[in-house]
């Protein structure tokens, strides 16, 4: 199956800093997400990015399909961006199956 | 639009019992997926549901099994608790055209 690799596994940022969250994948994919999962275990829906870039906000994406990597952007942290991102990934022939990375634990220091 | 829900946000069983945790897709949406996460082995694919039809499954025992509804509501059921059991598991909703994944927020469930 898709392997799923993110980078760094831990960030520790204080708050102002920039930070880029990195997703690699092992094969093609028709869909990308990005979660960050607050502490009480719910996954936020960030980006749908299976390919190009988008921004909303203080966040970016950018998913460069043919060379299988996804980056997040985060400018300006806040202490409130502090928890796990996840990247998944699925594939059209693996119906509702999204496979997710060990996640990035980023914490922002006031 | 309401979001997933999930029933019950918390439980605590021993071992040998089963559980029945409950999912309900945001409206419209026909597919639901069940995924186990634990500190040790992450977020792993469960099975999915599709108008009532399993189209998917994970690398998972035969003690868990799925089931989904006329009105794509789903249930998941776990027989005979395992102490490794003990975990949060997570429901996500899409809908039939698309393949963006909506999360509820979970039901963390203990095994004593």
């Amino acid at each position: 199956g898709i392997q799923v690799e993110q980078s760094p596994p831990d960030l520790i940022l204080q708050e102002g800093a920039n930070s880029t969250l990195r997703c690699n994948f092992s094969d093609s994919v028709n869909n990308l997400q990005w979660f960050h999962q607050n502490p009480w275990g719910q996954l936020i829906n960030l980006f749908y990015i299976p390919s190009g870039t988008k921004q909303n906000g203080r966040l970016s994406a950018t998913t460069v399909a043919t060379e299988r990597y996804s980056l997040l952007y985060i400018s300006s942290s806040q202490t409130t961006d502090s928890g796990v991102y996840f990247c998944a990934v699925g594939s059209n022939t693996n119906a509702g199956k999204s496979t997710f990375g060990d996640g990035t634990t980023l914490t922002v220091k006031p | 639009k309401a979001g997933v829900t999930q029933t019950p946000r918390y439980l605590i069983k021993t071992r040998g019992q089963q559980v029945t945790l409950s999912c309900s897709p945001i409206s419209g949406h026909r597919s639901v997926s069940w995924y186990q996460q634990t500190p040790g082995q992450g977020l792993q694919f469960l099975f999915e549901y599709f108008s009532e039809t399993q189209r998917n499954k994970g690398n998972f025992p035969g003690r868990f099994s799925g089931r989904q509804f006329s009105n794509s509501r789903s249930e998941m059921n776990v027989s005979t608790l395992e102490l490794g059991d003990s975990a949060l598991y997570l429901c996500a909703s899409s809908s039939t055209t698309g393949n963006e994944q909506f999360f509820g927020p979970g039901t963390r469930l203990t095994v004593l």
